[in-house]
């Protein structure tokens, strides 16, 4: 399967630790994207790297959310001291930056729980 | 800013009937739009986009769906529906970031149900 991949697909964690996800995109897409979904709602982008650069982050997203892309190949999404209002499902997509209309690609999604 | 409505929370239509998910924007400049489908515990899916050119655009699975200038428009169509066609549709548009970037803006989300 050469689509784009997310792990884990399910975590659940205690309020105040931290979590990491991983998305790692279709391998030639430079573009790629992370998106919050929450049950009823369409997704909420979070943020987005061309290669290894981020170039945009949501003005909604807090300071305790951070993402990589180290290689310009997967990213991370590291949420620190998790809070019960970061419960969703947490999605990445990617896409190839050429042109004006690529469509994303998404992967399955992590659903996150908090306790 | 840029803004997408779907105004049905839930679209119920009979196996074998035409089927329509609704969609309006609000934009500046061209719009650029896209639906995508989502099936229970599997990713968004692609389903078609409309950039420029004729206003009918083909996708996948069957569906269509006609850009409407005037009304700010974007109706997702199928002539006949299955019951596999059941799913969440979102619609969304283009929103620019600036220097040839951008992100989508999403619909809250459509949940079709097709009964047999």
């Amino acid at each position: 399967d050469t689509g784009v991949s997310q792990d884990p697909r399910h975590k659940i964690t205690k309020r105040g630790q931290n979590v990491t996800f991983r998305c790692d995109p279709i391998s030639e897409h430079n573009r790629l994207y992370w998106y919050r979904q929450t049950l009823g709602q369409g997704p909420e982008f979070l943020t987005y790297f061309q290669n290894e650069a981020q170039l945009e982050k949501s003005r909604l997203l807090s300071d305790r959310f951070s993402a990589e892309r180290p290689k310009g190949s997967f990213s991370t999404l590291e949420i620190q001291r998790t809070e019960q209002g970061d419960s969703a499902m947490y999605l990445c997509a990617s896409s190839l930056g050429t042109g004006e209309s690529n469509e994303q690609f998404f992967g399955p999604g992590t659903r996150l729980t908090v306790l | 800013a840029q803004s997408v409505a779907q105004p049905e929370d839930q679209v119920n239509v009979a196996e074998g009937n035409p089927l329509t998910v609704k969609c309006t924007y609000s934009v500046s400049g061209n719009p650029y739009l896209f639906w995508y489908v989502q099936y229970p515990n599997r990713g968004l899916q692609f389903l078609l986009k409309y950039i420029t050119g004729d206003n009918l655009v083909k996708g996948s699975y069957g569906f269509e769906a006609e850009f409407n200038k005037s009304q700010t428009s974007f109706h997702l169509k199928k002539p006949s529906a299955l019951v596999s066609d059941s799913a969440l549709y979102f619609c969304a548009v283009r929103e620019s970031l600036g220097d040839s970037n951008y992100q989508l803006i999403w619909g809250a989300g459509t949940k079709l149900i097709i009964k047999p």
